[in-house]
């Protein structure tokens, strides 16, 4: 079946520093890869995807691109910030036809001034 | 509403006593999910259910667990005999559901359950 492996977090960086979450996957065929966000007392959010190989997703500075090659899609951005400190969650849907979506386990972010 | 509305947002309840959760998604959206979310952990897929479709309930973890989906819209998970493990957030999410997109899910805030 399909998974997804992120990380194990919590993650902790001064404003400004490089952050990596890792973010592998198993599936069957061309699965669309998302990152979601979960900050503070908010709900789940999209935060960037990528639908094929080579593709990258970006969006308020972070990226990350679909490597079909080594099946991962790790998350990026070059400076965090205070506002960046939240649950970051890697999954994956199957392409073509219904099918759900699957979830990482979450990695927590938080950045210190 | 605009959004994904789920009620209660929170729930106390006895062990052993049956919950009701509500989740009335986007207008439209054909998809809807449950999640469970529990402290330290991530994202449990629970039942999926597509338009017509028999629901995939392979995540439902016990025959405690039911669901249903009402004319494709408004949706009720349902938890009897609960147990404190059951204590978590409980989330739903709806998207379009259509062939040949990429499914971007539009998440609730969640049921913060509680069971003592």
């Amino acid at each position: 079946g399909n998974s997804v492996t992120q990380m194990e977090g919590p993650v902790t960086l001064s404003e400004e520093a490089f952050l990596t979450i890792n973010c592998t996957y198993t599936a069957t065929g061309y699965p669309s890869l998302f990152w979601y966000v979960q900050y503070p007392g908010e709900g789940l959010q999209l935060l960037l995807k990528a639908t094929k190989a080579d593709d990258k997703g970006s969006n308020k500075g972070f990226e990350a691109t679909y490597r079909k090659e080594t099946t991962s899609f790790h998350l990026e951005k070059g400076s965090v910030q205070v506002s960046d400190s939240a649950v970051y969650f890697c999954a994956l849907s199957r392409s073509g036809g219904y099918q759900k979506v699957t979830f990482g386990t979450g990695t927590k972010l938080q950045v210190i001034p | 509403g605009a959004g994904v509305s789920q009620s209660p947002s929170n729930k106390v309840t006895e062990k052993g006593k049956d919950v009701e959760l509500r989740c009335d998604p986007i207008s439209g959206h054909t998809a809807l999910y449950w999640y469970r979310q529990s402290l330290g952990q991530g994202l449990e897929f629970l039942i999926y259910f597509q338009g017509n479709s028999a629901p995939d309930k392979s995540g439902l973890p016990s025959d405690r667990f039911s669901a249903e989906r009402t004319g494709g819209s408004v949706s009720t998970l349902t938890i009897q005999r609960t147990q404190q493990e059951d204590s978590a957030v409980y989330l739903c999410a709806s998207s379009l559901g259509r062939t040949q997109t990429n499914e971007k899910l539009f998440f609730g805030s969640g049921t913060q359950l509680s069971v003592l």
